[in-house]
């Protein structure tokens, strides 16, 4: 079992639906992450946790919420979404932001669609 | 504001030839970088980081990077490669003080039998 676990890993949706993204960690990490990765584009930082408060959101759309109920789980909640959103999702956490000497645990990510 | 350059978006090589995957980063502060691979369909994972001391760092799968301040770069390099390393490669880097980490735009090596 890999230490970021991400789920579904593929996930196909009509631009009216409303679907979740869900990434747990069981490496007692207090930061948390949600990655936009598209086709020739480079990685793009959606959201940042940090015990649980949200402390970056790079100017994402509202159609995409996230949500941390705790330092182990981070959501991601889509709804009315556009076929340009398409991408692979990665999520990622870390020791604490304040730690940085230290890397980010990634995973596999969730293969998003929108048809 | 901190930012890394991966100035090839892909790298063909001969099976069992070497490679190098080339970063710069610009800073002028105190850094920490990073390499990770990205296999088809998967999310990312470490190869190597450098935080301090030596400027060798060693890592995972046969691959190392030299640190070069002067020249402000962090190239990764692998003596003899395998059709397994066929990959993605990412050059990531946080400054001394900055929660960010910031990603370079990737290097796709392609192995070729």
């Amino acid at each position: 079992e890999t230490g970021v676990t991400q789920t579904p890993r593929h996930l196909v949706m009509g631009m009216t639906n409303k679907k979740s993204l869900k990434c747990e960690q069981h490496l007692g990490h207090n930061a948390m992450y949600w990655y936009k990765q598209s086709a020739k584009k480079p990685l793009e930082l959606m959201f940042v946790y940090n015990f649980k408060e949200q402390t970056e959101n790079n100017s994402v759309p509202s159609r995409f919420s996230p949500e941390c109920p705790n330092s182990s789980h981070l959501f991601l909640h889509l709804h009315t979404l556009q076929p340009e959103d398409s991408a692979l999702y990665l999520c990622a956490s870390s020791q604490d932001l304040k730690v940085v000497n230290t890397e980010a645990f990634f995973g596999q990510g969730t293969r998003l669609t929108v048809v | 504001a901190q930012s890394v350059t991966q100035l090839d978006s892909q790298v063909p090589v001969f099976e069992e030839a070497p490679v190098e995957l080339r970063c710069n980063y610009s800073s002028s502060v105190s850094v920490y970088l990073f390499w990770y691979v990205q296999y088809p369909n998967q999310g990312l994972q470490l190869l190597l980081k450098y935080l301090s001391g030596s400027t060798l760092v060693k890592g995972i799968n046969g691959f190392e990077a030299e640190f070069n301040k002067s020249q402000t770069s962090f190239h990764l390099r692998k003596p003899s490669v395998h059709i397994s390393d066929t990959a993605e490669y990412f050059c990531a880097v946080r400054h001394f003080g900055n929660e960010k980490l910031t990603f370079g735009t990737g290097t796709r090596l392609t192995i070729i039998p």
